[in-house]
């Protein structure tokens, strides 16, 4: 089936770095993939779309600059976490329409920021 | 704004029990209603999901009731297993957002041996 792949699955930074968190889809295609970040106990949030070849669209509230999204190639998307501090702290999990409008998810990226 | 209502926040069964999960939207142009189960520290699985154009849908020990004209659809686990044990969430998309889903709040079932 289809898999979509994150990486770093943990990472660990100190406030004020940056962080990169890759997603990529192994066996299918994709133009769209979206970004998600979950709090402890909560709900998945959408933050943005990720469009191949185009700027990503951002949900009301998300800091574009703050949340760097490049979508370079039908397979990768990247989501920049810039001068994370500790409340940018959770995980954060993409997916990625794998046909018939379904959405596989990644196993998710867990920030933590010192 | 939460677009899609889920309940209960948990539930505990006992094994074999059948946990009902309720959701409910307002959007009528969602026409995508997946549901997703999440164990600690993964990605969410798609488990099941249904398109208004039926009223129930069942995968194994999974069924979707969906009754679009109150704009609800529920999950049934049926001889639910203490591996069912996890968060389920519902979820609702529709084609003018290129299914980004909206999420409900997540159910947290809990299947006691």
């Amino acid at each position: 089936g289809a898999v979509v792949s994150q990486h770093p699955s943990w990472v660990i930074c100190k406030s004020g770095t940056s962080v990169k968190i890759e997603c990529r889809s192994l066996d299918f295609q994709a133009t769209t993939m979206f970004w998600y970040r979950q709090f402890p106990k909560q709900s998945l949030m959408l933050m943005a779309t990720s469009n191949e070849g185009s700027k990503a669209t951002y949900e009301q509230g998300v800091e574009k600059d703050k949340f760097l999204i490049n979508h370079a190639s039908l397979t990768l998307s990247t989501l920049t976490v810039t001068s994370a501090h500790p409340e940018d702290s959770s995980f954060y999990i993409c997916s990625a329409n794998s046909g018939a409008n379904v959405l596989t998810f990644g196993a998710g990226s867990r920030l933590t920021v010192l | 704004q939460q677009q899609v209502k889920q309940s209960p926040q948990s539930l505990i069964v006992q094994k074999g029990g059948i946990p009902i999960i309720n959701c409910a939207y307002e959007n009528t142009a969602f026409d995508y209603f997946p549901w997703y189960q999440q164990f600690p520290g993964k990605g969410p699985a798609l488990l099941i999901a249904i398109r208004p154009d039926v009223s129930e849908k069942k995968e194994g020990r999974f069924t979707i009731s969906f009754n679009k004209s109150a704009k609800q659809f529920s999950l049934h686990i049926m001889d639910s297993q203490p591996g069912d044990s996890a968060t389920y969430f519902c979820a609702a998309g529709a084609p003018n957002s290129g299914y980004a889903l909206n999420f409900g709040k997540g159910t947290s079932l809990l299947v006691t041996p």
